[in-house]
């Protein structure tokens, strides 16, 4: 049980285009999800938090108007990299809490390698 | 701040070896501490926990244990298999009402038959 997926897997853009990455609990409803960046060789750094039906929260030096997340239900949230640029490449991860957990019992998807040309 | 120091990788072990992945913390105040591992293609997935000093977390024959005085968490297995193979992350949650998780720079493991 807890399974949460991302899609795409992967995916590659021409620089100025957006791009939408979806992450999905497939067998729980998650009233919290949160979005990670990861680059080579480094830890996750969490992005954002959000919770369903609400505006996310962001990190410190995250920027909202690029990082456009979006929760609109209990099973998924989506991360919109607008106007992505090629220091915008690197690996995305999400999470999910369920109700009734704290949050640090978190589920993690695959991730989404994304790469602007 | 709160950050998490763990020890680089790769790490290459043959079958049955003992295995040891330092981790250190800074934090404020008295935060939970996690590993997680993560199999190829797959996402992370919680290894084991510890929420206060002491405490010893455990599972699938790692162990890791909170060390208040050393703030410390290293995990340890006392002999591992070419199924351990995976990237594991140290973690830690910095409470008091923010349950966030800071992860280290993850340690890739490789054992061999």
């Amino acid at each position: 049980g807890a399974v949460v997926s991302q899609h795409p897997s992967w995916v590659i853009c021409k620089s100025g285009t957006s791009v939408k990455i979806e992450c999905r609990s497939l067998d729980f409803q998650a009233t919290t999800m949160f979005w990670y960046r990861q680059f080579p060789k480094q830890s996750l750094m969490l992005m954002a938090t959000s919770n369903e039906g609400s505006k996310a929260t962001y990190e410190q030096g995250v920027e909202k108007d690029k990082f456009l997340i979006n929760h609109a239900s209990l099973t998924l949230s989506t991360l919109t990299v607008t106007s992505a640029h090629p220091e915008d490449s690197s690996f995305y991860i999400c999470s999910a809490s369920a109700a009734g957990m704290s949050y640090n019992e978190q589920f993690f998807g695959p991730g989404t390698r994304l790469t602007v040309l | 701040g709160n950050s998490v120091t763990q020890m680089e990788g790769p790490v290459t072990l043959s079958e049955e070896a003992f295995l040891t992945i330092n981790c250190t913390y800074t934090a404020t105040g008295y935060p939970s501490l996690f590993w997680y591992v993560q199999y190829p293609g797959e996402g992370l997935q919680l290894l084991l926990k510890a929420t206060k000093a002491d405490d010893k977390g455990s599972n699938k024959g790692f162990e890791a244990t909170y060390r208040k005085e050393t703030t410390s968490f290293h995990l340890e297995k006392g002999s591992v298999q070419v199924s351990d193979s995976a990237v594991y992350f140290c973690a830690l949650s910095y409470g008091g009402g923010s349950e966030k998780l800071v992860f280290g720079k993850g340690t890739k493991l490789t054992v061999n038959p």
